[in-house]
């Protein structure tokens, strides 16, 4: 398979507490990219993390990535309600402009 | 800041009627793309488009499937003889210049009777 895998599907936690995802892939990868996308919306883009990165800030999100093992996790740390939604990672590939996205993990932050 | 608009936001549909999806990506953007994806499942690619043709498509994009660019503005996805399992939301995408993110529509909530 071409896409990403998250897990867990669905996580739910307190505000104020982090929560990490993570995305693993079967593909050689350019770049591997995080979105997020509100229900009934589309995605927005959060954070983008070349295959020779292995780290990225941005704000309260931290991703990872470990071409090795061929998986990468997204941290949100301080999680507040306004950050549930639901977040997918996206491949993409060395060759063309294709995005393959993955299933999604559905994120509940509880007030 | 500039967006990809989508229209209609709803469209309700017979089976067996073509419908056409409408978007708007954003105006320096080069790539565009077609998304869809089944109530609170994965994002699933059709098809992409550049300089006028298309660039790659999925299997799912199959000859029910046509997109067009007819005016240098407008990016249309036309579903001949819609399907009951066409039912989805489908996104329209525009990649930016610099080839890294994409920017989505709101979609379109697509429910064929």
């Amino acid at each position: 398979s071409q896409q990403g895998e998250e897990d867990p599907q669905a996580l739910s936690i307190q505000e104020g507490e982090n929560a990490t995802m993570n995305c693993s892939y079967k593909t050689s990868i350019n770049n591997l990219q995080w979105y997020r996308q509100n229900s009934g919306r589309g995605l927005v883009h959060l954070i983008l993390i070349r295959s020779n990165e292995r780290e990225k800030h941005s704000g309260r999100l931290r991703v990872t990535l470990d071409t090795s093992k061929k998986s990468s996790s997204l941290l949100i740390t301080a999680s507040r309600a306004a950050d549930t939604a639901s977040y997918f990672c996206a491949l993409r590939r060395n060759t063309g402009n294709q995005f393959y996205f993955g299933t999604g993990t559905s994120l509940t932050v509880i007030p | 800041e500039p967006e990809v608009t989508q229209t209609p936001s709803h469209q309700v549909t017979q089976m067996g009627q073509e419908v056409i999806l409408r978007c708007v990506p954003i105006s320096n953007h080069l790539y565009f793309y077609w998304y869809r994806q089944i109530l609170g499942q994965k994002v699933e690619f059709l098809v992409s488009f550049y300089n006028n043709e298309i660039s790659e498509k999925s299997e799912i994009f199959d000859d029910q499937f046509s997109v067009e660019r007819p005016d240098g503005s407008n990016f249309t996805l036309k579903i001949r003889s819609t399907k009951l399992e066409d039912s989805a939301m489908y996104f329209c995408a525009s990649l930016d210049r610099v080839g890294e993110k994409l920017f989505f529509g709101s979609g379109t909530q697509l429910s064929v009777l």
